[in-house]
Formats: structure tokens, C-alpha cells, sequence
């Protein structure tokens, strides 16, 4: 069975990047749709963006310029990089994997158990 | 941004009632609906794709409904475990949006 796990700094200060990585077992990274996905605390889910292992990308509007998704086959995991985050970016993010081979259905099955990220000074 | 709309923001209910969530989408977006539940701590579990297909190991009493902008998710006999806050999410375009939430607590 697919497992994902989240991994990175829990404290981020004010206009510094926020970096996560997303390790996956019991399954190749290749031939899937590789999203990221946050709440902030106590709120809704928000997109944040989706990465192919053949390097396509996808990101949210209200983000893109300031996010960067990429792909390391080799270690079998993926990246969230944002930069010049503020206090509003504090928030749970999940990595999640499409359930459909090879296109992006957008029905997210696999998510990591999600990382709280504070941003803060 | 296609923009999606739940109601009701929250729902309390007994074991055993039937409850119905709706979701509505700011434009058409044929089936391309998505529910989650979320349960308190834990990340977001896929319910339903494409606006009626139960996801394999999901119980029966889950069912969903809907076309265009206007979706429904019901649960037909409540368990003790789906007292849950549940989501619906769009997949008709990027970026991909989700509903702000229903809460669904015991009466």
C-alpha cells in the first residue's frame, strides 16, 4: 500500500521559504500526479499545486508565483518549496498522491498524515 | 476560480438519521465532484469521485448524487463514526477547490 510521509521544519519565519518533502513507500513515483494540499488551522483545504514525475506542473493562482514543486525520482519523493511566506501561509500541508495512472483525475486518495507549519518570528 | 458552495455549514443528527449535505458550484461543472470526510486530526479520506461513485471499502450508506453545479451527498443510516466534517472538492479545473465544510456533530 501506498504511504506518504511529510517532512520538514515546523517553524518558518516571516519572508524566509517554507520547504517540505514528501517520501513515498510501497510504490513508484513515477506515472502519478504529485499534489500538495494545506488547511490552515481551523479552516478548509486549500490546492496548492500538482507536479508529474515527466515534469509537468500545476500550480494555484493566488500562489504561483511564489511556489515551486519538484520531483526527485531517484529518492522516490517530491518538494514543496514557498517563498516569502507570511502568517497566512501557517497552516497543516499534506502531500497526496492522484488515484488515476498516468492523467490527473483530481480524486486525491494517498495523503500523508500532513505537518503543521507555523510561520512566525 | 470555480467556486463551491456547502451547505449547511454545519448539522447536528442522531445515530440512524438520514442526512443530506449539499455542495453547489459556481459554474457548471458536470460530474466532476468529489466528497471527502475529515475526521478530527487525521487528513481527508476520499468518499465519492465523479459525483456518485463510492471509493472501493467505503460503506453503502454512503451515496452521491448531482450533475452541473448542484451535488448531494447523503448519508443514509448514521454510524457513530461518520461524525465527521466533510468536504466537497471540484475537479473540473485547475485550480482544483473544495467547499468550505460541513460539520456534521451528534445531537
Amino acid at each position: 500500500q501506498v504511504q506518504l510521509q511529510e517532512s520538514g521544519p515546523g517553524l518558518v519565519k516571516p519572508s524566509a521559504t517554507l520547504s517540505l518533502t514528501c517520501s513515498v513507500s510501497g510504490g513508484s513515483i513515477s506515472g502519478y500526479y504529485w499534489s500538495w494540499i494545506r488547511q490552515p488551522p481551523g479552516k478548509g483545504l486549500e490546492w496548492i499545486g500538482y507536479m508529474y514525475f515527466g515534469g509537468t506542473t500545476n500550480y494555484n493562482p493566488s500562489l504561483k508565483s511564489r511556489v515551486t514543486i519538484s520531483i526527485d525520482t531517484s529518492e522516490n519523493q517530491f518538494s514543496l518549496h514557498l517563498s516569502a511566506v507570511t502568517t497566512a501561509d501557517t497552516a497543516v500541508y499534506y502531500c497526496t498522491r492522484d488515484w488515476a495512472t498516468g492523467y490527473s483525475s483530481g480524486w486525491y486518495y494517498f495523503w500523508g498524515q500532513g505537518t503543521l507549519v507555523t510561520v512566525s518570528s | 476560480d470555480i467556486q463551491m458552495t456547502q451547505s449547511p455549514s454545519s448539522l447536528s443528527a442522531s445515530v440512524g438519521d438520514r442526512v443530506s449535505i449539499t455542495c453547489r458550484a459556481s459554474q457548471s461543472i458536470s460530474t466532476y465532484l468529489n466528497w471527502y470526510q475529515q475526521r478530527p486530526g487525521k487528513a481527508p479520506k476520499l468518499l465519492i469521485y465523479a459525483a456518485s461513485t463510492l471509493q472501493s471499502g467505503v460503506p453503502s450508506r454512503f451515496s452521491g448524487s448531482g450533475s452541473g453545479t448542484d451535488f448531494i451527498l447523503t448519508i443514509s443510516s448514521l454510524q457513530s463514526e461518520d461524525f465527521a466534517t466533510y468536504y466537497c472538492q471540484q475537479s473540473y479545473s485547475i485550480p482544483h477547490t473544495f467547499g468550505q465544510g460541513t460539520k456534521l456533530e451528534i445531537k
